[in-house]
């Protein structure tokens, strides 16, 4: 299995371009989240998605859109990208169990610089 | 769901036990604890979990009070490639949106 799978590792953009990121998990989990984290700082939730078809805002939303047309796939949009954007990008997933074993399981993340 | 803190930042010396402290007064009855870390850039993983009971695994043990208003992770005997940033969350069967917080970061010296 590949576990979480995030395509592209890294990528440079130019203020005002747009990309979109892509997440795919083979482990049929429910949930998938996408995370930014910033040099020296925590995680932060973008938005997640508990199912097919479902999406929901995170803690910092704003300038992303995602999409979550098949359960193993979670995409993450830039529509106009801001140098602000520039961050690491990890994407995760995991099985609800009402917490018993609701283990993350996170991709190798995504360089984004945004000049 | 539960907001947890924790430290900072913490050190330790090479083969020496590190604690790493964690306090969860609002968590529910309901409510797991889970522990991962993130070494440098790569992405976060999974140590260990608890709901009341003490667990151990071959990783970590995780220590949880009585009242579960606060837990422990312990490396019984760290290594400097567990050098690390440490986050504490708390989940339960409604939790949806799983924020990680600021994590303490561990650094193991020789």
């Amino acid at each position: 299995n590949a576990g979480v799978t995030q395509t592209p590792k890294f990528r440079v953009l130019k203020t005002g371009q747009s990309m979109t990121l892509l997440c795919a998990q083979d482990m049929n989990h429910e949930y998938m989240y996408w995370y930014r984290q910033d040099p020296g700082m925590g995680l932060r939730l973008i938005h997640y998605s508990v199912g097919e078809g479902t999406t929901a805002k995170g803690e910092v939303p704003d300038g992303y859109n995602v999409s979550r047309l098949k359960k193993q796939n979670f995409l993450l949009g830039l529509e106009s990208a801001a140098p602000s954007q520039t961050s690491v990008y990890f994407c995760a997933s995991s099985y609800p169990t009402g917490g018993m074993d609701e283990k993350l399981f996170f991709g190798s993340g995504t360089q984004l610089s945004v000049l | 769901d539960a907001k947890t803190t924790q430290p900072t930042s913490m050190d330790c010396a090479e083969g020496r036990a590190a604690n790493l402290p964690c306090n969860h007064s609002t968590i529910s009855g309901n409510e797991y604890v889970y522990w991962y870390r993130q070494i440098h850039s790569q992405g976060p993983q999974y140590i260990i979990h608890g709901l009341k009971n003490n667990e151990t695994n071959e990783m970590a043990s995780l220590i949880i009070t009585e009242d579960r208003k606060s837990s422990t992770l312990i490396l019984p005997h760290a290594t400097l490639r567990d050098t690390a940033v440490y986050y504490c969350i708390a989940i339960s069967y409604n939790t949806d949106k799983l924020i990680f917080g600021t994590g303490t970061r561990l650094q193991v010296f020789p």
